[in-house]
């Protein structure tokens, strides 16, 4: 989807380094997310955030830490403390379901392909 | 926490053939399933989604089915084509709180 831009969508990164990846939408969606995807092992959330000043820990937060300013924007750093980074990194948005039974899809990025130098 | 299987991991056809992808699911409050289909090095992009209070949907060629007390849901790809070969993800969610299968990766032989 056009609305989601990752950037860069090549990233070294060097030992002891932090490094942050970007991620902006104008689809005016509430929810954003980040993924870790490793080969054989599909989408591994990573932080989300329903709403500007808030976020929640996914299932592999550790070494990674996010920000929600701005609705439009949801950065994802990767701390030296992620000791294993090498991956590909996607954000995704969707609307917030106001009621149960109302979620909505998510809409993905291009990604960010991360490694160590 | 919602986990979500999906079988087989590699799946190889031939042109025409139909694919059948399976997911279970563990959360029972799950309510949302889509489909995603990600070809090699793009972003995963949405096929089909069903809800919990519909049993199957269809789009041209491609169908999902739910079993809502098995806690599985299936896609179903007919007339297989090249352009299908790619990696499917099935993914279960509540409330905004997806989680994703390890995915399937489909090869259409011509």
């Amino acid at each position: 989807d056009g609305g989601i831009t990752q950037s860069p969508k090549y990233l070294f990164r060097k030992e002891g380094q932090n490094v942050t990846l970007s991620c902006e939408q104008n689809l005016n969606h509430d929810a954003m997310y980040w993924y870790r995807q490793d080969p054989g092992q599909g989408l591994r959330l990573i932080y989300y955030s329903q709403i500007v000043n808030d976020f929640q820990k996914g299932d592999i937060a550790e070494g990674y830490s996010v920000s929600r300013e701005k609705k439009e924007s949801f950065p994802l750093t990767v701390t030296s403390a992620q000791k294993n980074p090498t991956a590909f990194y996607l954000c995704a948005s969707s609307i917030r379901p106001r009621v149960v039974f109302a979620d909505q899809p998510q809409h993905f990025g291009d990604g960010t392909r991360l490694s160590i130098l | 926490g919602e986990n979500v299987e999906q079988h087989p991991s590699t799946l190889s056809v031939q042109e025409g053939d139909s694919a059948v992808i399976k997911c279970t699911y563990s959360d029972s409050a799950s309510n949302y399933f889509p489909w995603y289909k990600q070809e090699l090095g793009k972003r995963p992009q949405l096929i089909i989604d069903i809800r919990s209070n519909v049993g199957e949907k269809k789009d041209q060629r491609i169908a999902v089915t739910l079993n809502k007390t098995a806690k599985h849901f299936s896609l179903h790809i007919t007339e297989t084509q090249p352009e299908d070969s790619a990696v499917y993800f099935c993914a279960a969610s509540q409330l905004n709180d997806m989680r994703f299968g390890a995915g399937t990766r489909l090869t259409v032989k011509p």
